[in-house]
Formats: structure tokens, C-alpha cells, sequence
């Protein structure tokens, strides 16, 4: 079974622009929860989709946001980008959602490095 | 709230010596508690998880931990140490309702041989 993937692996974008990065997780899972991982504040959850809804977000700006088509796939969306921004992002697939409580384990993709300038 | 902390950043150990990564918890109710192991420019593997059975935990590539509520550890353990057991560790926290998932900042393991 194919895991979790991520598009694309690097991006480079300049401070201002926008950006989507993909993820396509295990076939079958429904959950898809997106993370932010950098050197200074560690891997910081970002939000969960499962059946195309946000169900929990975590602490960051509006300028971050996503969303969930009807195969599961996720997108996730940063507007305005900031040179904080600039980070390794993850996304992490399960069976059931994540945030409810669930016994399933969680499996990540490689990640999207994000580079803003 | 809940948070998770790793004791040492960074950890050298010889190759066929004990693996020991710290990681203690603060919760009220424990959590599900979860290791992870990141190889640079991947995503991460989870090792093991804890969620409220026995409380020595197996997880693959012969590591395990063990969860004790009295110290509110859960530190990884490996009884002998290889070299492709160089990366970076995370020890992560669930409450049981789930709706809050935060990560220890992690501990590189270098292993010298």
C-alpha cells in the first residue's frame, strides 16, 4: 500500500506570495492532519480534516488555511507569506480522526520544505 | 494543559551501548503518549505508542518504554545502539479525548562508532 505523499518536496516562494502544498494520504484513510515543523518552535499542529471538515485547529493564523476533497486529498493554503513561515511541513494520514480520541496511528508524509525569501 | 518535555537536545552514545531518550509529561489524566523517529529529510515513523495498556511498550527496531504515572515518564530505551539508529527523536502527547497533540522539541541521537 502506497503512503502518505507530499507536492511538492521543496518550494521556494518570496515574502508576499501565496502557496498550496498537497497531500495525498494512504488509501482509505479519511483523516488528514497538517503540521509545522521548524527549528525554533519545534512541530506545531496546524489542523485536521476528516470527510472534507476542519475538525480541530491548532494555535496559528488565519493566514493558514486548507481543505479536503471528497478522496480524502488535502490541500493547505498560506497567504501573505512571512519569512516565518519557512518550515518543514507535514501532513499525517489515519484511518479514523486523529482528534477524536482514536486508537489508529497517524502516518506522515516526507513533508514540503518551504522556503520563504 | 498538557506538555512534553525531552531531556537533552542531543545525545551521544557508542555504537552497542544502552539507548536511554528522557521524556516526561504533565497531565492530570494520562495522555496517550507516543514515540517518533524523524531520518533527515523525512517525514516521521512512529516507534510506539502508549495508550493505557501495559505499561512496557514495545516498539519496532528494538526499542521500547516504559509509561510510569508516578515519575509521568515514558522514557525510550534500546539496548544496544547501531549506527542507523542516528536521528532525531520525538516524544508526543495526546489527551484522551484527543483534541489537543503536542511534541516534545526532540533529541538528535548521534552514535559514534
Amino acid at each position: 500500500k502506497a503512503g502518505v505523499t507530499q507536492t511538492p518536496r521543496y518550494l521556494i516562494k518570496t515574502r508576499g506570495q501565496q502557496v498550496t502544498l498537497s497531500c495525498s494520504p494512504i488509501s482509505g484513510h479519511r483523516s488528514v492532519s497538517w503540521y509545522q515543523q521548524t527549528p525554533g518552535q519545534g512541530l506545531q499542529f496546524l489542523f485536521e480534516y476528516f470527510s472534507e471538515t476542519q475538525r480541530n485547529k491548532g494555535n496559528f493564523p488565519g493566514r493558514f488555511s486548507g481543505r479536503q476533497f471528497s478522496n480524502s486529498r488535502s490541500e493547505m493554503n498560506v497567504s501573505t507569506l512571512e519569512l516565518g513561515d519557512s518550515a518543514l511541513y507535514l501532513c499525517a494520514s489515519s484511518l479514523a480522526l486523529w482528534t477524536s480520541g482514536s486508537s489508529y496511528e497517524q502516518y506522515f508524509g516526507p513533508g514540503t520544505r518551504l522556503t520563504v525569501t | 494543559a498538557q506538555s512534553v518535555t525531552q531531556l537533552g537536545s542531543h545525545v551521544s552514545v557508542s555504537e552497542g551501548a544502552l539507548v536511554l531518550l528522557r521524556c516526561n509529561y504533565s497531565s492530570s489524566v494520562p495522555p496517550y503518549l507516543f514515540w517518533y523517529v524523524q531520518y533527515p529529510n523525512q517525514g516521521l515513523q512512529l516507534l510506539l505508542k502508549y495508550t493505557s495498556a501495559a505499561t512496557l511498550v514495545k516498539g519496532i527496531n528494538g526499542f521500547e518504554a516504559e509509561f510510569k504515572k508516578s515519575e509521568t515518564s515514558f522514557h525510550l530505551t534500546k539496548p544496544s545502539a547501531h549506527m542507523r539508529d542516528a536521528a532525531e527523536y520525538f516524544c508526543a502527547v495526546r489527551t484522551q479525548t484527543g483534541n489537543q497533540f503536542y511534541f516534545g522539541t526532540g533529541t538528535s541521537l548521534t552514535v559514534i562508532p
